[in-house]
């Protein structure tokens, strides 16, 4: 059982490439998220998914597009990296219910752009 | 615009002290509120959810909601060097910035 599970886990771009984030989840979870993490600014939203078929802008949408492929994977991708998209991101699970209530994150990818 | 907002810190105590960590939220429909951990270099953890006004006791952790404030605190008892690391405050899709926290053997 391996939860939430994002590559790639590091990644160095230059400016003006693409790239996608891919994430999937066994945990058969509806809510998809993700986030990225900057040094003293917490973890911001950038898109989510409430369920198969659905997507919508987070806090920090710009430079990002998302598609929920399935039930179980939920990707990011730049389509032209900036330097200001240096940084860590996660990707989540949300649960409801009384067992493993609340967010399951991902390892994280860490993605440092040139 | 919904925040939740936490003191950047960062917060140090003896082992063995009480470490308190506080959380304020700006969306009076907030439900539901999380605490997460998070090592250097590592994912976010749950650590505790709370939705109900008063307290909620977990081991060493006790979680604390006053609605009509609109704050979280988190307290943990019997601190210890492993303790330390960054707590995130959360709600609503929503996370603070986190406070970190050293304990100090």
């Amino acid at each position: 059982n391996a939860g939430v599970t994002q590559t790639p886990k590091f990644q160095v771009l230059k400016t003006g490439q693409s790239m996608t984030l891919q994430c999937a989840q066994d945990m058969n979870h509806n809510s998809m998220y993700w986030y990225r993490q900057d040094p003293g600014m917490g973890l911001r939203l950038i898109y989510y998914s409430a369920s198969e078929g659905t997507t919508d802008k987070g806090e920090v949408p710009n430079g990002y597009n998302v598609s929920r492929l399935n039930k179980r994977e939920f990707s990011l991708r730049l389509e032209s990296a900036a330097p200001s998209q240096t940084s860590v991101y996660f990707c989540a699970t949300y649960s409801p219910g009384q067992t493993n209530y609340g967010y399951t994150f991902g390892s994280g990818t860490r993605l440092t752009v040139v | 615009q919904k925040e939740v907002e936490q003191n950047s810190g960062p917060l140090s105590v003896p082992e063995g002290a009480i470490a308190s960590l506080n959380c304020t939220y700006s969306d009076r429909g907030s439900q539901s509120f999380f605490w997460y951990r998070q090592y250097s270099g590592k994912s976010p953890e749950l650590i505790m959810f709370i939705y109900s006004n008063g307290d909620k006791e977990d081991g060493r952790f006790t979680a604390q909601l006053n609605k009509a404030s609109q704050y979280v605190s988190l307290l943990i008892r019997d601190s210890q060097p492993s303790d330390s690391a960054t707590y995130l405050c959360a709600n609503d899709m929503r996370f603070g910035a986190g406070t970190r926290l050293t304990v100090k053997p």
